[in-house]
């Protein structure tokens, strides 16, 4: 059960598209096609962004993608906006009731 | 709407124990399995722990698995987390989270509970 492996940071200005990376092994993220990704502002409950790799729920918007490829799933933000500036974690199912998250990257608007 | 109210946090010395409770409204609470997240400044969030809606299942991550223990009673609408040897690297903000029917993601949060281990 170790994290899922993302980058400390991303930045882009706003308008520009940043993509996060969130790398596990072939007992969690290549097993199954159960990745989630959170946003997290401070003090704020965490936030559901995308769920099933690549399912957006009602009300997050169209900007925000996800995708996977073997043991490495991938959240995009397009079009980046000021309030887009957040920490945020991907998840991935690991088997029997378990789950592993990812170690977090800062999101930074220039 | 769903609600998850958490107490029971607090300071505690290395060693010691700790029971958080989660209050649940706003859904059918006996119908649903619900877990354990936590979230610290230096380790981000970790899955702690999962019970079936009825109790009769559980699982653990390895970091918490023998020294923590999920239980619920569903007469109440209450979940709990009892924590026994505590080491410093368990402080952290302790969340209930509702498990959603279609499975494999979380959505419903509670605020969560500080559990600070320090001497």
């Amino acid at each position: 059960q170790s994290a899922l492996t993302q980058p400390r940071s991303v930045s882009g200005s706003p308008g520009q598209s940043v993509t996060i990376s969130c790398t596990g092994t072939s007992s969690d993220v290549g097993g199954y096609n159960y990745v989630s990704w959170y946003q997290l502002h401070p003090g704020k409950v965490p936030k559901l962004m995308i769920y099933h790799v690549s399912e957006r729920p009602s009300g997050v918007p169209d900007r925000f993608s996800g995708s996977k490829s073997g043991n490495t799933a991938s959240l995009t933000i397009s079009g980046l906006q000021a309030e887009d500036e957040a920490d945020y974690y991907c998840c991935s199912y690991a088997g029997r009731y378990s789950y592993v998250f990812g170690t977090g990257t800062k999101v930074t608007v220039l | 709407q769903v609600q998850l109210v958490e107490s029971g946090g607090g300071v505690v010395q290395p060693g010691g124990s700790l029971r958080l409770s989660c209050g649940a409204s706003g859904f059918t609470f006996n119908t649903y399995g619900m877990h354990w997240v936590r979230h610290s400044p230096g380790k981000g969030l970790e899955w702690v722990a999962f019970i079936r809606y009825d109790g009769t299942d559980t699982d653990y991550a390895d970091s918490v698995r023998g020294r923590f223990t999920v239980s619920r009673d569903n007469s109440k609408h209450t979940l709990y987390l009892q924590m026994s040897s505590l080491r410093t690297e368990d402080t952290a903000v302790y969340s209930c989270v509702k498990d959603p029917s279609s499975g494999y993601f979380f959505d419903s949060w509670g605020q969560g509970t500080l559990v600070t281990v320090s001497s």
